[in-house]
């Protein structure tokens, strides 16, 4: 169980281009999902909380404008990196948590590098 | 705010020993700390937790311990194998949402 998905795994992109990345509870609700960006050799770091049918909590210095995400349902939440430029390149890792026991399961990944 | 610090940064130990990571958090409200370990282009897995009401947790070969006093907590890996080699991080979760703080990470590796 606590399966999450997330797709694309590997986006290339063109420079001012949009990329939109999902993330998934396969099998169970997740009330609140998390959005990590990580560069190589570095920690996550968290960019934004987002709870099912509310706003997301963007963290300091993360652009809201910029990384637009969606929480419709208790099982998605999507991240559009909009007008992506190469320093947007990274590493983008989702979780999701039931809001059970504090653990948050990962979802693969998606590597975005932009050109 | 939380802040969570972790060292040493990389660590290598020979086959069969005993590796320790530490970390250190600062805000006291602080109630749950998981450890996770993260290969290359891989998602972070959790590999044990433990809970404030808690000292010690051990599964095989990997322990926790936790300090509440003094707030530090670390992560015990015994007869290393190589495949535990990998970049570990420690976190700790404050607030109704359940945000983690994560360390900056250690890089563990294994000599044959």
């Amino acid at each position: 169980g606590a399966v999450v998905s997330q797709h694309p795994s590997r986006v290339i992109c063109k420079s001012g281009t949009s990329v939109k990345i999902e993330c998934r509870s396969l099998d169970f609700q997740a009330t609140t999902m998390f959005w990590y960006r990580q560069f190589p050799k570095q920690s996550l770091m968290l960019m934004a909380t987002s709870n099912e049918g509310s706003k997301a909590t963007y963290e300091q210095g993360v652009e809201k404008d910029k990384f637009l995400i969606n929480h419709a349902s208790l099982t998605l939440s999507t991240l559009t990196v909009t007008s992506a430029h190469p320093e947007d390149s990274s590493f983008y890792i989702c979780s999701a948590s039931s809001g059970y026991n504090n653990e948050q399961f990962f979802g693969p990944g998606t590597r975005l590098t932009v050109l | 705010g939380e802040n969570v610090e972790q060292h040493p940064s990389t660590l290598s130990v020979q086959e069969g020993d005993s590796a320790v990571i530490k970390c250190t958090y600062s805000d006291s409200a602080s109630n749950y700390f998981p450890w996770y370990k993260q290969e290359l282009g891989k998602r972070p897995q959790l590999i044990i937790d433990i809970r404030s009401n808690v000292g010690e947790k051990k599964d095989q070969r990997i322990a926790v311990t936790l300090n509440k006093t003094a707030k530090h907590f670390s992560l015990h890996i015994t007869e290393t194998q190589p495949e535990d080699s990998a970049v570990y991080f420690c976190a700790a979760s404050i607030g109704s949402n359940y945000q983690l703080i994560w360390g900056a990470g250690t890089k563990l590796i294994i000599k044959p």
